[in-house]
């Protein structure tokens, strides 16, 4: 069966940085794009990043241009998200998702429970 | 302030249907297929309809989605307890070159 556990979250002070990772198993993982996304607190879901399945392609919402930098490793079955000079404003609970596809299309048909990243000094 | 709106919140009794719209426009639900995801706070997101009307394996008929021009709806007949949570659509918006989430509705079963 899919299964997508993420890691990395934590308490971080702000302008340090956080690598998130998201191990996968139970599917090709090097066929398929994968997603972040993130919920704040007492917020909606938002979508973060995407990658394509072989890691050519990567789209960003638009706040986290040049902050968050999306990678994959095939080799080991896991994403990463990288995140830069962490501001207040980024606590939120991220999730790892899989996409239906190889590109950067929802929809997403597998998701993790999520790391929750809380910057705060 | 997402792309796409939704109203913040429905409510219905037991047993009754509602439904939860997503309102955008020609540069996401236009011309994109849209997907609905049920959250239930703690939990993993879940993808319940999807290409605007399909339903994963093992997603009960009571689930349904439509489209039309740049509205989407999903339904959700038969109402259970334990259909509370919150409830998302999504596309791709092509002027933004991202995927977008509307602000959630929270349904409450009464």
């Amino acid at each position: 069966q899919v299964q997508l556990v993420e890691s990395g979250g934590g308490v971080i002070q702000p302008g340090r940085s956080v690598r998130l990772s998201c191990a996968a198993s139970g599917f090709t993982f090097s066929s398929y794009g994968m997603h972040w996304v993130r919920q704040a607190p007492g917020k909606g879901l938002e979508w973060v990043a995407v990658i394509s399945y072989d890691g050519g392609t990567k789209f960003y919402e638009d706040s986290v241009k040049g902050r968050f930098t999306i990678s994959r490793d095939n080799s080991k079955n896991t994403l990463y998200l990288q995140i830069n000079s962490l501001r207040p404003d980024d606590t939120a609970i991220f999730y790892c998702a899989k996409g239906e596809t190889y590109g950067r299309e929802l929809p997403l048909d597998y998701w993790g429970r999520g790391t929750l990243v809380t910057v705060s000094s | 302030q997402s792309v796409l709106t939704q109203p913040p919140s429905v409510s219905a009794a037991p047993g009754q249907k509602v439904t939860i719209s997503c309102s955008g426009s020609s540069s996401n639900i236009g011309n994109n297929y849209v997907s609905w995801y049920q959250h239930l706070p703690g939990t993993a997101p879940k993808l319940l309809i999807f290409d605007n009307n399909k339903r994963p394996s093992g997603i009960p008929a009571r689930f349904s989605g439509s489209k039309s021009g740049t509205s989407a709806t999903l339904g959700i007949t038969g109402l259970q307890t334990g259909d509370e949570a919150d409830y998302y659509c999504g596309t791709w918006d092509s002027s933004l070159s991202a995927n977008v989430f509307g602000g959630g509705t929270k349904l409450t079963v009464l």
